[in-house]
C-alpha cells in the first residue's frame, strides 16, 4: 500500500495525558498536512510542512500541540495535557507541489 | 464569515435525479478549487478539481464562478453509491493550505 499511513488508528487517553500520532506520507510528496475533524464539520487546518520546514500553523492550535517532520519524510503530532475538547479525528494528508492532497485514514482520539 | 461555506443538507434525492451543490468562498484571490467526497467514518478523497473553464467527469460537472466567488458540483443520474458528504476545498493565493467547507450531505434514495 503506497498511500498515506497513520498510526494509531484509534487512541483512548485520560485527560491530562500526552499523546503522539504518526503520519507516513506518500514517498515522493514534499508537502504534509495535519487536519482535525469533528462530527458534522469539515476538516480544520492545523499545520503543514514543505519538506522538513513547518510553513504555517493555525492560530487555533494551542501551545499544547506540536508537530515535527524531522527528515522531511514522516511526521508526528503531539498533544500535551489532553483535554476532552481534543477528542476528534486527526487526519494527515500529503501532496506533491500544487496537486491534490491525499489523506490517510486518520487517528480517532477519545479523551476520557 | 467562514472562508468556505456550504449548505450542510442533507439533500435527499431519488435515484436518477440530478442534484447540484454550491459552495461560496470569501477570499477573492483564491487560486485552486476541488471537490472531495467523504464517506461515513472514512477519509476525504478527491472527486475532482475545478477549473476556470468548468470540467466534467462522467456524471459529475464542476464549475467555477470567480466573479461571484462560488463553485458548484452537479451530479446527474444519481446512484445509491453517490450517498456521501461532498466537501468543497479552496486554496487561497500565497498559501498551500487547503480550506474545507463543512460539507454537504447527500442521500440518494431507492
Amino acid at each position: 500500500d503506497t498511500g498515506v499511513s497513520q498510526d494509531p488508528r484509534h487512541k483512548i487517553t485520560k485527560r491530562g495525558q500526552n499523546v503522539t500520532f504518526r503520519c507516513d506520507p506518500i514517498s515522493e510528496h514534499n508537502r504534509l498536512y495535519w487536519y482535525r475533524q469533528t462530527l458534522g464539520q469539515g476538516p480544520e487546518f492545523l499545520t503543514y510542512f514543505q519538506n522538513e520546514a513547518q510553513l504555517e500553523k493555525s492560530r487555533l492550535l494551542s501551545d499544547r500541540f506540536s508537530a515535527e517532520r524531522p527528515k522531511g519524510s514522516f511526521s508526528t503530532l503531539e498533544i500535551q495535557r489532553t483535554e476532552q475538547g481534543d477528542s476528534a479525528m486527526y487526519l494527515c494528508a500529503s501532496s506533491l507541489a500544487s496537486s491534490e492532497a491525499f489523506f490517510g485514514q486518520g487517528t480517532r482520539l477519545t479523551v476520557v | 464569515r467562514k472562508e468556505v461555506e456550504q449548505d450542510p443538507g442533507p439533500f435527499n434525492v431519488p435515484e436518477g435525479a440530478t442534484v447540484a451543490f454550491n459552495c461560496t468562498y470569501s477570499n477573492s484571490a483564491s487560486q485552486s478549487f476541488f471537490w472531495y467526497r467523504q464517506d461515513c467514518r472514512k477519509e476525504p478523497k478527491l472527486l475532482m478539481s475545478v477549473y476556470s473553464s468548468g470540467n466534467e467527469d462522467g456524471r459529475f460537472t464542476a464549475q467555477l464562478n470567480r466573479a461571484s466567488q462560488y463553485i458548484s458540483l452537479l451530479i446527474r443520474d444519481s446512484k445509491l453509491s453517490d450517498s456521501a458528504t461532498y466537501l468543497c476545498v479552496v486554496i487561497p493565493t500565497g498559501t498551500y493550505k487547503y480550506i474545507f467547507g463543512t460539507g454537504t450531505r447527500l442521500k440518494v434514495l431507492a
